[in-house]
């Protein structure tokens, strides 16, 4: 049983580029959601994905933006990249129609901006 | 708004012995759930236990179990029988809103075993 992928595991960015991101969920789930988590923090809430849209959203702002495939797949963007992008992005998945159900998360990108 | 709070930054156990690690929080929702989730240094963010707020019976997980005190606010974690691969960073955490599964986390408790 596969469980939530990311890639990659580290990437190195400088001020003002676009970064991509990647995830696939575990093995039967259906909705992606991703976090930040800065240094010495706890995650954020970024948004989340099912059916291909966006179905909530954290407070962040539009240079954030994603996308999920019918595979279920989800990429996250982000554009004009601050130096404050700089943390660990988790990706996280479920199964939307269970309602309450336990995300489950990948291993995590490091974006590092200069 | 949802709030967690939890106010020990960092905590160290000796290995075998038993630590509780705490937690307390804020939510307007009546109907809720609480989880704590663990991160080694491999950055993996781990289920540990999980608690329904309509349950009067506290959730356990083999040496993991919680306390939970719903008038309180208080949602506190204890290992028992600590082991060196519980050394990792603990954060507490609870939904977004009311129907949703995303997740709003404390700023953690980085916990160390001691051999």
């Amino acid at each position: 049983d596969a469980g939530v992928t990311q890639s990659p595991t580290h990437l190195i960015k400088t001020r003002g580029q676009q970064v991509t991101l990647r995830c696939s969920p575990k093995s039967g789930h259906d909705t992606v959601s991703w976090y930040q988590q800065a240094l010495g923090q706890g995650p954020q809430f970024i948004f989340q994905y099912y059916e291909e849209e966006e179905r909530q959203r954290g407070n962040f702002p539009d240079r954030f933006s994603g996308h999920q495939f019918p595979n279920y797949s989800s990429e996250l963007n982000v554009n004009a990249l601050l130096l404050g992008d700089s943390a660990l992005y988790l990706c996280a998945s479920t199964l939307l129609r269970l309602r309450r159900a336990t995300q489950y998360f990948g291993p995590g990108t490091r974006l590092l901006v200069l | 708004a949802q709030t967690v709070t939890q106010s020990q930054p960092e905590m160290s156990v000796q290995e075998a012995e038993t630590v509780t690690l705490s937690c307390t929080y804020d939510t307007s929702e009546s109907n809720y759930y609480l989880f704590w989730y663990k991160q080694p240094p491999s950055r993996q963010m781990i289920l540990v236990i999980r608690q329904e707020a309509y349950k009067q019976q506290n959730a356990t997980e083999n040496r993991f179990s919680v306390n939970f005190q719903k008038a309180a606010k208080s949602f506190s974690l204890k290992i028992s029988d600590s082991q060196l691969g519980d050394t990792a960073m603990y954060f507490c955490a609870l939904p977004t809103q009311t129907g949703a599964n995303n997740l709003f986390f404390g700023t953690g408790t980085r916990l160390t075993v001691i051999p």
